[in-house]
């Protein structure tokens, strides 16, 4: 079952551009997570946000969270070519069940 | 440098072969994961183990199966059963659970391909 929803699909902005990325879920939750993945490699884990918290840094990216809506979005800031890539949510709700992950939102950055 | 290693990188097999795939981890974790992605779906989960000797179906367990007979080690076999097993397989681990705040560390893949 998969809970985060992405959106868009896929998003090519200029280098430099700012890029958001939302994530809806349907069910509560602990916890929800950000994932990069650059094409044919694993996940690599980006950030953290708890349900009690509303937004968080790290970097260049800033996630928030609204737990009313049922919503998360990522926002990297001042992009480059490199962070080209698929990012995901995935949603974290019980004790030990695993991650729901949503389908991902593929970004492209031309320089 | 601890991390989880994924082996073969690429793998190729005659349709109604079993294919087992790799999976070894020495960041200590005890939870391990095998998912699915085919493109344009995202991450399935396949099985998934929280601790050695026990292991839980995921949501597309069919035609798969799994060990866990050491903590660092989790492998997949990739049965005859599977109706349509060419896709790309990521392992992960964690500490705990995704309700505990256990961020996963992936591998780098398996690409299976059957003909």
């Amino acid at each position: 079952s998969q809970q985060g929803e992405e959106d868009p699909q896929a998003l090519s902005i200029q280098e430099g551009e700012n890029a958001t990325m939302n994530c809806s879920y349907k069910t509560s939750i602990n916890n929800l997570q950000w994932y990069r993945q650059n094409s044919g490699r694993g996940l690599v884990h980006l950030i953290l946000i708890r349900s009690n918290e509303r937004e968080k840094h790290s970097g260049r990216l800033r996630v928030t969270l609204d737990t009313s809506k049922k919503s998360s979005s990522l926002l990297i800031t001042a992009s480059r070519a490199a962070d080209t890539a698929s990012y995901f949510c995935a949603t974290g709700n019980s004790g030990n069940t695993p991650l729901v992950f949503g389908k991902g939102t593929r970004l492209s950055v031309i320089a | 440098d601890g991390g989880i290693t994924q082996s073969p990188k690429y793998l190729f097999r005659k349709e109604g072969q079993n294919v087992t795939l790799s999976c070894e981890q020495n960041l200590n974790h005890d939870a391990m994961y095998w998912y699915r992605q085919d493109p344009g779906q995202g991450l399935r989960l396949i099985y998934y183990s929280q601790i050695v000797n026990d292991f839980q179906k995921g949501d597309i367990a069919e035609g798969y199966s799994v060990s866990r007979e050491k903590k660092e080690s989790f492998p997949l076999t990739v049965t005859s059963a599977q109706k349509n097993p060419t896709a790309f397989y990521l392992c992960a681990s964690s500490i705990g659970g995704g309700g505990l705040d256990s961020p996963l560390h992936f591998g780098n893949g398996t690409r299976l391909t059957v003909t």
